[in-house]
């Protein structure tokens, strides 16, 4: 049950993109579609923004697209804005458990 | 409103028992798959623990495997978590989600401190 791997930090300025990838194997990212990405903010409790890989539940913002390929999926974060500085998780389903990812810090310059 | 709200840490010793408890409004717990996550001071998500909607079938992270007990309460629409032979290991914030397609409804925390 080891952690999916994501790169510790990102950074972009408004109005860039940003894609954040997530490794797994194919126990987890590569056998199932059910990825799903959050969003935390300091002290916050997090947010639900990608599910199944690339659904979005209603009122997240079609910035946030969702991808994946092989063992490796994927959130990119289009039109960056001040307000998307957060710490972001992907989570799959591995069959018999859920495993996260280690966590990207989205930085806005 | 669909809402989660946990309660039931606190401050346990090593070696000591904690019931966490879930109680949810506005849907019903036994229509979902239940999760608890939990996250350490300064430290990222980690999922612990689910419940299916059958309420049989339950599943576990390895690191909590046999020590903690996932259950639920239809009548009182309450999901729990059992914390036996807790370890400063297990200090963290403890969250309550409902799996509905990604984890999309989530409760406020609880912490558990584990300290002599």
């Amino acid at each position: 049950q080891s952690a999916l791997t994501q790169p510790p930090s990102a950074s972009g300025s408004p109005g860039q993109s940003v894609t954040l990838s997530c490794s797994g194997t194919s126990s987890d990212v590569g056998g199932y579609n059910f990825v799903s990405w959050y969003q935390q903010h300091p002290g916050k409790v997090p947010k639900l923004l990608i599910y199944d890989v690339n659904k979005r539940p209603s009122g997240v913002p079609d910035r946030f697209s969702g991808s994946k390929s092989g063992n490796t999926a994927s959130l990119t974060v289009s039109g960056l804005q001040v307000e998307d500085e957060a710490d972001y998780y992907c989570c799959s389903y591995a069959g018999s458990y859920s495993v996260f990812g280690t966590g990207t810090r989205v930085t806005v310059l | 409103e669909v809402q989660l709200v946990e309660s039931g840490g606190g401050l346990v010793q090593p070696g000591g028992s904690l019931r966490l408890s879930c109680a949810a409004s506005g849907f019903t717990v036994s229509s979902y798959w239940m999760h608890w996550v939990r996250q350490a001071p300064g430290k990222g998500l980690v999922w612990v623990s689910c419940i299916k909607s059958d309420g049989r079938s339950t599943d576990y992270a390895d690191s909590v495997k046999g020590r903690f007990t996932i259950s639920r309460d239809n009548a009182k629409n309450t999901l729990y978590l059992q914390m036996n032979s807790l370890t400063t290991e297990d200090a963290a914030v403890y969250y309550c989600t409902r799996g509905g397609g990604g984890l999309d409804v989530w409760g406020q925390g609880i912490t558990v401190t584990v300290s002599s």
